[in-house]
């Protein structure tokens, strides 16, 4: 199975940087995504990774390091549209590759 | 284009009815999916489907039935409703690669907002 970590909450100031932190432990892994869902919405793709190391989209980029079972997602040059719940989400290995969610990052952004 | 679409978006009802939720992807994925996010938000997954075949079901009570009449569709059917039910329930779709090969990224519908009283 899969157990996954990320803070409840977080909050940051328009314009700043903030890192939302992710720590997996699983049977088995191909995979992590980010989504990012608004109050109310469905989740949509942010990130995905499978290779450790840095994948830049913008001004979205996340992190994976295999060994120490890790994330992060960070945001730059936050703007207010940014206030959302993050979720990370495993990807396991099996034949029918599972993804199991995290409870989710909810970001609040202040001016 | 919608890619994936949920009717209804809103669905309040009575404890101990019968209620379907149904789903539509036109993205041509061949695996598609039922979650549950409850009211902590917590999005966990119910079943999944490939080429209309059940691939995972998780632990889930038996009063929950879904249905695939095709690989487009993917219908939830609920019976005996009861209080701990109300959610949102979302669907998604995805194309099921060989493990390893590309993103096999899940793709939301708007979901389905279910209120038991």
């Amino acid at each position: 199975g899969q157990n996954i970590d990320q803070p409840t909450e977080m909050t940051a100031t328009e314009g700043a940087i903030v890192q939302i932190n992710c720590t997996y432990q699983t049977s088995g892994f191909n995979g992590l995504f980010w989504y990012q869902q608004h109050a109310g919405e469905a989740p949509t793709f942010l990130s995905y990774n499978v290779l450790d190391g840095l994948e830049e989209k913008g001004r979205f980029s996340s992190f994976l390091s295999r060994s120490k079972g890790y994330s992060y997602l960070l945001l730059k040059e936050l703007q207010m549209k940014d206030s959302a719940s993050y979720l990370c989400a495993v990807r396991d290995s099996g034949g029918y590759q599972k993804v199991t969610f995290g409870t989710g990052t909810k970001l609040q952004v202040i001016p | 284009d919608t890619a994936v679409s949920q009717t209804p978006k809103y669905l309040v009802t009575q404890m101990g009815n019968d209620k379907s939720i149904k789903c539509e992807q036109n993205l041509g994925h061949d695996t598609m999916y039922w979650y549950k996010q409850d009211s902590k938000k917590f999005l966990k997954i119910m079943f999944s489907y490939n080429n209309k075949e059940l691939i995972i079901n998780e632990t889930v009570p038996n009063r929950f039935s879904p249905k695939s009449p095709d690989k487009a569709h993917l219908n939830l059917h609920i019976n005996s409703l009861e209080l701990g039910d109300s959610a949102v329930y979302f669907c998604a779709s995805s194309h099921l690669g060989l493990a390893g090969e590309g993103q096999e990224t899940q793709y939301f519908g708007p979901g389905t907002r279910l209120l038991v009283l």
